[in-house]
């Protein structure tokens, strides 16, 4: 089972700024946070992983709370295809794991 | 996903055949993993490979499934008599050796369908 929950859905003006938040109360101190995105039926694309710092890259931000129990993914501007079903997932330091995704966020971004 | 490259795209078997799923890892990536989704579900873990070595095959059925990552070449998951429920898209993965906490990075994925 996966290890973290997400809302099953949200909506998004387009040009706004979208806010994904998931729970990982459960996670242990070695376990980063991976997002990624899945868009209509393409593969996961990798977004954006952290451990306990905030990190931000060119697609987006991870904001992970102090105790580490969960994280928002923030979009600053989104657009009309960054509607996709957006992952949540957390894995170990380990140099390899399996990724456990489960239902993710669908992100509808509308016009 | 550019970079991890798995072919064919789309693979049509009769009941009965076997399927072969390719997929070459990220240039400097020597670990492979492989996914399957089935329609309008998400995606369910099948097997962890290194090169030669299968590290985690717990998401893998027990029977016609199979996988292997040779020293040469590309990682191949082989089903053999395939049945209507195969039908699926299985998304293959890769991520760097020796690195730890390093993403993986997914192929565009090989739909299969059943006849």
């Amino acid at each position: 089972d996966a290890k973290t929950t997400q809302p099953p859905s949200m909506d998004c003006a387009e040009g706004r700024a979208a806010n994904l938040p998931c729970n990982h109360s459960t996670i242990s101190g070695n376990e980063y946070v991976y997002w990624y995105r899945q868009i209509h039926s393409q593969g996961p694309q990798y977004i954006i992983h952290g451990l306990k710092n905030n990190e931000t890259n060119e697609m987006a931000s991870l904001i992970i709370t102090e105790d580490r129990k969960s994280s928002t993914l923030i979009l600053p501007h989104a657009t009309l295809r960054d509607t996709a079903v957006y992952y949540c997932i957390v894995g170990a330091d380990t140099g390899g794991f399996k990724t456990i995704f489960g239902a993710g966020t669908r992100l509808f971004v509308k016009a | 996903n550019a970079g991890v490259m798995q072919n064919p795209r789309h693979l049509v078997r009769r009941r009965g055949q076997e399927a072969r799923l390719r997929c070459s890892p990220m240039k400097g990536h020597s670990h492979v993993y492989w996914y399957r989704q089935l329609p309008e579900e998400g995606l369910k873990f099948m097997v962890y490979l290194q090169k030669e070595n299968i590290i985690d095959e717990s998401g893998m059925p027990k029977e016609r499934f199979s996988a292997e990552f040779p020293k040469e070449g590309p990682s191949i998951l082989r089903i053999q008599q395939v049945v209507r429920g195969d039908s699926a898209a299985y998304f293959c993965a890769s991520s760097p050796v020796g690195y730890s906490n390093q993403p993986q990075h997914f192929g565009d994925g090989t739909r299969l369908s059943i006849l």
